[in-house]
């Protein structure tokens, strides 16, 4: 049975630092994984997808890497700022499609 | 292009009363997908629907609880009979899943229910 951990569950740095969230899976049979964000009482937005056969990707300050063989992924913050506070999830996808999220790291970014 | 729409936002219900969720895919998805969200967890796969099919309802409780994505209309989560423990967030999200392929899933902004 497939399990995403997430660690850790809550993070607070001040503004301008880099971090990292960390996402490790049990199955390495997965198709794919990506990190969403969620802002409190709002639904998810999607920020990286990375396919199974890839090892990174990258969107603006965002950088997401994977390593299948011992089940981790990264979502590194370059120069944080406070309006990246929220909830990050990462998720990894089944040949079923459906997505087996983790508990998600809460990110507070302080001004 | 508009996004996944789902309604009602919010949903106040009375224990034993019917809660029924609509999800509009984004234009050109036919696949859609239902999670739900209990307080302080994590999202957690209900079902897996494509037009007029089941795919995976692996995640749905074995009671009380149906799903459904006609040829026309918005897929609809349907829960009967609701108890305080059904209260949640839950999201839909649709996919364009291009043959071959997992398609990145849309989310959909919530409908937030509460069972008094």
């Amino acid at each position: 049975k497939q399990e995403v951990t997430q660690i850790p569950a809550a993070l607070s740095v001040p503004e301008g630092e880099n971090l990292v969230l960390n996402c490790s899976f049990t199955d390495s049979a997965i198709y794919n994984l990506q990190w969403f964000r969620q802002d409190p009482g709002k639904g998810l937005t999607s920020l990286l997808l990375i396919q199974s056969s890839q090892r990174e990707q990258t969107s603006g300050r965002l950088n997401a890497s994977l390593d299948k063989s011992s089940g981790r992924s990264t979502l590194y913050i370059a120069a944080s700022q406070p309006g990246d506070s929220a909830t990050y999830l990462c998720a990894v996808f089944r040949d079923t499609g459906k997505l087996i999220f983790g508990q998600g790291t809460t990110l507070q970014v302080k001004p | 292009n508009a996004g996944v729409m789902q309604n009602p936002r919010h949903l106040v219900r009375r224990r034993g009363q019917e809660a029924r969720l609509r999800c509009s895919p984004m234009k050109g998805h036919s696949h859609v997908y239902w999670y739900r969200q209990l307080p302080e967890e994590g999202l957690k796969f209900m079902v897996y629907l494509q037009k007029e099919n089941i795919i995976d309802e692996s995640g749905m409780p074995k009671e009380r609880f149906s799903a459904e994505f006609p040829k026309e209309g918005p897929s609809i989560l349907r829960i009967q009979q609701v108890v305080r423990g059904d209260s949640a967030a839950y999201f839909c999200a649709s996919s364009r899943r291009t043959s071959g392929s997992i398609d990145t899933q849309y989310f959909g902004p919530g409908t937030r229910l509460t069972v008094l």
